[in-house]
Protein backbone atom coordinates (compact mmCIF):
# COMPACT_ATOMS: atom_id res chain seq x y z
CA UNK A 1 0.00 0.00 0.00
CA UNK A 2 1.55 3.18 -1.04
CA UNK A 3 -1.33 5.85 -0.68
CA UNK A 4 -1.96 8.32 1.31
CA UNK A 5 -5.56 8.63 1.88
CA UNK A 6 -7.34 11.93 2.74
CA UNK A 7 -11.09 12.66 3.90
CA UNK A 8 -13.27 14.12 2.99
CA UNK A 9 -12.35 15.48 -0.60
CA UNK A 10 -13.93 18.32 -0.34
CA UNK A 11 -15.68 20.50 2.73
CA UNK A 12 -17.60 23.42 2.99
CA UNK A 13 -18.01 24.89 6.66
CA UNK A 14 -19.20 28.17 7.86
CA UNK A 15 -16.99 30.35 9.92
CA UNK A 16 -18.32 29.35 12.97
CA UNK A 17 -18.41 25.63 12.66
CA UNK A 18 -15.91 23.33 13.40
CA UNK A 19 -14.66 20.16 11.17
CA UNK A 20 -11.49 18.08 11.00
CA UNK A 21 -9.37 16.72 7.89
CA UNK A 22 -8.21 13.46 8.20
CA UNK A 23 -4.87 11.74 6.66
CA UNK A 24 -4.15 8.00 6.96
CA UNK A 25 -1.23 6.27 5.53
CA UNK A 26 -0.17 2.46 5.93
CA UNK A 27 3.40 2.36 4.72
CA UNK A 28 5.38 2.70 7.83
CA UNK A 29 6.36 6.23 7.27
CA UNK A 30 7.40 8.19 10.40
CA UNK A 31 7.08 11.83 9.33
CA UNK A 32 3.94 13.16 8.20
CA UNK A 33 2.79 16.79 6.96
CA UNK A 34 0.62 18.88 6.87
CA UNK A 35 0.66 21.59 3.43
CA UNK A 36 -1.44 24.31 2.25
CA UNK A 37 -2.26 25.25 -1.18
CA UNK A 38 -3.75 28.43 -2.65
CA UNK A 39 -5.02 28.59 -6.60
CA UNK A 40 -2.20 28.77 -9.02
CA UNK A 41 0.53 28.88 -5.72
CA UNK A 42 2.84 26.08 -4.43
CA UNK A 43 2.19 24.17 -1.22
CA UNK A 44 3.42 25.65 1.62
CA UNK A 45 4.46 23.98 4.64
CA UNK A 46 1.98 23.94 7.60
CA UNK A 47 3.33 21.57 10.27
CA UNK A 48 5.73 18.32 10.64
CA UNK A 49 5.09 15.31 13.17
CA UNK A 50 7.66 12.91 13.49
CA UNK A 51 7.85 9.70 14.98
CA UNK A 52 4.11 11.37 16.31
CA UNK A 53 5.21 14.63 17.51
CA UNK A 54 5.25 17.91 16.52
CA UNK A 55 8.57 18.74 15.28
CA UNK A 56 7.68 22.01 13.21
CA UNK A 57 4.87 24.28 13.17
CA UNK A 58 5.72 27.11 10.79
CA UNK A 59 3.69 29.76 12.85
CA UNK A 60 -0.22 28.94 11.73
CA UNK A 61 -2.67 30.24 13.60
CA UNK A 62 -4.26 28.75 15.97
CA UNK A 63 -7.32 27.97 14.48
CA UNK A 64 -6.13 25.23 12.87
CA UNK A 65 -4.51 22.39 15.10
CA UNK A 66 -3.17 19.36 13.76
CA UNK A 67 -3.33 16.43 15.87
CA UNK A 68 -1.30 12.57 15.38
CA UNK A 69 -3.15 10.06 17.34
CA UNK A 70 -1.04 7.52 16.08
CA UNK A 71 2.09 6.74 13.16
CA UNK A 72 -0.74 5.85 10.58
CA UNK A 73 -3.06 9.09 11.41
CA UNK A 74 -3.02 12.50 10.79
CA UNK A 75 -5.81 14.94 11.57
CA UNK A 76 -6.11 18.95 11.24
CA UNK A 77 -8.95 20.52 13.35
CA UNK A 78 -10.45 23.20 11.66
CA UNK A 79 -12.10 26.01 14.19
CA UNK A 80 -13.39 29.61 13.60
CA UNK A 81 -12.01 29.71 9.80
CA UNK A 82 -11.84 32.79 7.50
CA UNK A 83 -12.71 32.70 4.14
CA UNK A 84 -8.94 33.15 3.23
CA UNK A 85 -8.23 29.64 4.91
CA UNK A 86 -10.39 27.96 1.57
CA UNK A 87 -7.39 26.57 -0.23
CA UNK A 88 -6.28 22.97 -1.12
CA UNK A 89 -5.35 21.15 2.16
CA UNK A 90 -2.53 18.39 1.27
CA UNK A 91 -1.25 15.48 3.34
CA UNK A 92 2.31 13.96 3.01
CA UNK A 93 4.04 11.38 4.71
CA UNK A 94 7.90 10.64 4.36
CA UNK A 95 9.54 7.12 5.28
CA UNK A 96 12.91 9.38 7.59
CA UNK A 97 12.22 11.95 9.79
CA UNK A 98 15.51 13.80 7.96
CA UNK A 99 13.69 14.89 5.25
CA UNK A 100 16.35 13.49 2.64
CA UNK A 101 13.76 11.44 0.69
CA UNK A 102 10.47 11.44 -1.33
CA UNK A 103 7.24 13.12 0.26
CA UNK A 104 3.88 10.85 -0.36
CA UNK A 105 1.07 12.90 -1.10
CA UNK A 106 -2.37 12.30 -0.88
CA UNK A 107 -5.08 13.83 -3.46
CA UNK A 108 -5.74 16.54 -0.86
CA UNK A 109 -9.06 17.86 0.94
CA UNK A 110 -10.39 21.26 -0.71
CA UNK A 111 -11.99 23.20 2.32
CA UNK A 112 -13.96 25.91 1.12
CA UNK A 113 -15.05 28.28 4.20
CA UNK A 114 -18.01 30.72 3.66
CA UNK B 1 8.87 32.69 1.88
CA UNK B 2 9.65 30.03 -1.19
CA UNK B 3 12.86 28.95 -1.34
CA UNK B 4 12.94 28.40 -5.41
CA UNK B 5 11.49 30.45 -8.19
CA UNK B 6 10.83 28.78 -11.08
CA UNK B 7 11.18 29.50 -14.80
CA UNK B 8 9.07 29.72 -16.98
CA UNK B 9 5.99 30.16 -15.16
CA UNK B 10 3.87 28.49 -17.87
CA UNK B 11 5.33 26.52 -20.92
CA UNK B 12 2.56 25.55 -24.12
CA UNK B 13 4.57 23.32 -26.82
CA UNK B 14 3.38 20.71 -28.89
CA UNK B 15 3.38 16.99 -28.40
CA UNK B 16 7.05 15.46 -29.55
CA UNK B 17 8.73 18.02 -28.55
CA UNK B 18 11.39 18.72 -25.33
CA UNK B 19 10.09 20.90 -22.09
CA UNK B 20 12.80 22.21 -19.88
CA UNK B 21 11.65 24.08 -16.53
CA UNK B 22 14.58 25.64 -14.75
CA UNK B 23 14.42 26.45 -10.57
CA UNK B 24 16.68 28.44 -8.82
CA UNK B 25 16.85 28.79 -5.48
CA UNK B 26 18.68 31.21 -2.57
CA UNK B 27 20.30 29.15 -0.31
CA UNK B 28 22.75 26.24 0.70
CA UNK B 29 20.56 22.57 0.08
CA UNK B 30 20.43 18.99 1.35
CA UNK B 31 19.12 17.96 -1.85
CA UNK B 32 16.65 18.97 -4.55
CA UNK B 33 13.30 17.07 -5.73
CA UNK B 34 11.04 17.77 -8.49
CA UNK B 35 7.23 17.40 -8.59
CA UNK B 36 4.17 17.45 -10.74
CA UNK B 37 0.72 17.99 -10.10
CA UNK B 38 -2.10 17.43 -11.95
CA UNK B 39 -4.68 20.47 -11.85
CA UNK B 40 -6.05 20.14 -7.97
CA UNK B 41 -4.73 17.05 -7.39
CA UNK B 42 -1.94 15.87 -5.00
CA UNK B 43 1.85 15.97 -5.80
CA UNK B 44 3.45 12.94 -7.55
CA UNK B 45 7.44 12.84 -6.79
CA UNK B 46 9.85 12.84 -9.75
CA UNK B 47 12.91 12.78 -9.27
CA UNK B 48 15.21 13.29 -6.10
CA UNK B 49 18.85 14.42 -7.21
CA UNK B 50 21.40 15.26 -4.31
CA UNK B 51 23.89 18.11 -3.19
CA UNK B 52 26.62 16.05 -5.16
CA UNK B 53 25.07 14.97 -8.02
CA UNK B 54 25.00 16.92 -11.35
CA UNK B 55 22.66 15.41 -13.39
CA UNK B 56 20.33 12.47 -12.87
CA UNK B 57 17.66 10.58 -15.66
CA UNK B 58 14.44 8.74 -15.28
CA UNK B 59 12.84 8.16 -18.47
CA UNK B 60 12.27 10.70 -20.22
CA UNK B 61 13.09 13.10 -17.20
CA UNK B 62 16.49 14.60 -17.11
CA UNK B 63 17.35 16.90 -14.67
CA UNK B 64 20.62 18.68 -13.83
CA UNK B 65 21.97 20.42 -10.30
CA UNK B 66 24.51 23.33 -10.71
CA UNK B 67 25.08 24.02 -6.87
CA UNK B 68 27.19 26.75 -7.91
CA UNK B 69 24.76 28.77 -9.56
CA UNK B 70 22.28 27.45 -6.86
CA UNK B 71 19.83 26.06 -10.15
CA UNK B 72 18.50 22.92 -11.26
CA UNK B 73 17.08 22.39 -14.64
CA UNK B 74 14.28 19.49 -15.30
CA UNK B 75 13.79 17.88 -18.88
CA UNK B 76 10.83 16.34 -20.33
CA UNK B 77 11.95 14.36 -23.60
CA UNK B 78 9.32 13.77 -26.15
CA UNK B 79 6.24 15.26 -24.19
CA UNK B 80 3.17 13.68 -24.32
CA UNK B 81 -0.22 15.84 -23.86
CA UNK B 82 -0.45 13.63 -20.48
CA UNK B 83 2.39 15.52 -19.10
CA UNK B 84 0.11 18.49 -18.87
CA UNK B 85 0.70 19.52 -15.49
CA UNK B 86 2.03 22.15 -12.78
CA UNK B 87 5.99 21.25 -11.90
CA UNK B 88 7.25 22.14 -8.75
CA UNK B 89 11.05 21.98 -8.12
CA UNK B 90 11.44 21.64 -3.59
CA UNK B 91 14.66 21.52 -1.49
CA UNK B 92 15.26 20.91 1.99
CA UNK B 93 17.57 23.08 3.38
CA UNK B 94 20.64 22.35 4.99
CA UNK B 95 19.41 23.36 8.07
CA UNK B 96 18.95 19.19 8.90
CA UNK B 97 15.31 20.44 9.81
CA UNK B 98 12.59 18.31 7.71
CA UNK B 99 11.48 21.49 6.07
CA UNK B 100 10.78 20.82 2.39
CA UNK B 101 9.96 24.03 0.67
CA UNK B 102 8.51 24.44 -2.93
CA UNK B 103 9.65 26.69 -5.93
CA UNK B 104 6.64 28.97 -7.66
CA UNK B 105 6.02 26.30 -9.99
CA UNK B 106 5.55 26.23 -13.90
CA UNK B 107 2.40 25.15 -15.91
CA UNK B 108 2.97 22.80 -18.85
CA UNK B 109 0.46 22.03 -21.19
CA UNK B 110 1.41 20.03 -24.36
CA UNK B 111 -1.60 20.11 -26.84
CA UNK B 112 -1.73 16.89 -29.10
Amino acid sequence: DTEVTQTPKHLVMGMTNKKSLKCEQHMGHRAMYWYKQKAKKPPELMFVYSYEKLSINESVPSRFSPECPNSSLLNLHLHALQPEDSALYLCASSQGTDNTGELFFGEGSRLTVL
Amino acid sequence: SQQGEEDPQALSIQEGENATMNCSYKTSINNLQWYRQNSGRGLVHLILIRSNEREKHSGRLRVTLDTSKKSSSLLITASRAADTASYFCATIMNTGFQKLVFGTGTRLLVSP
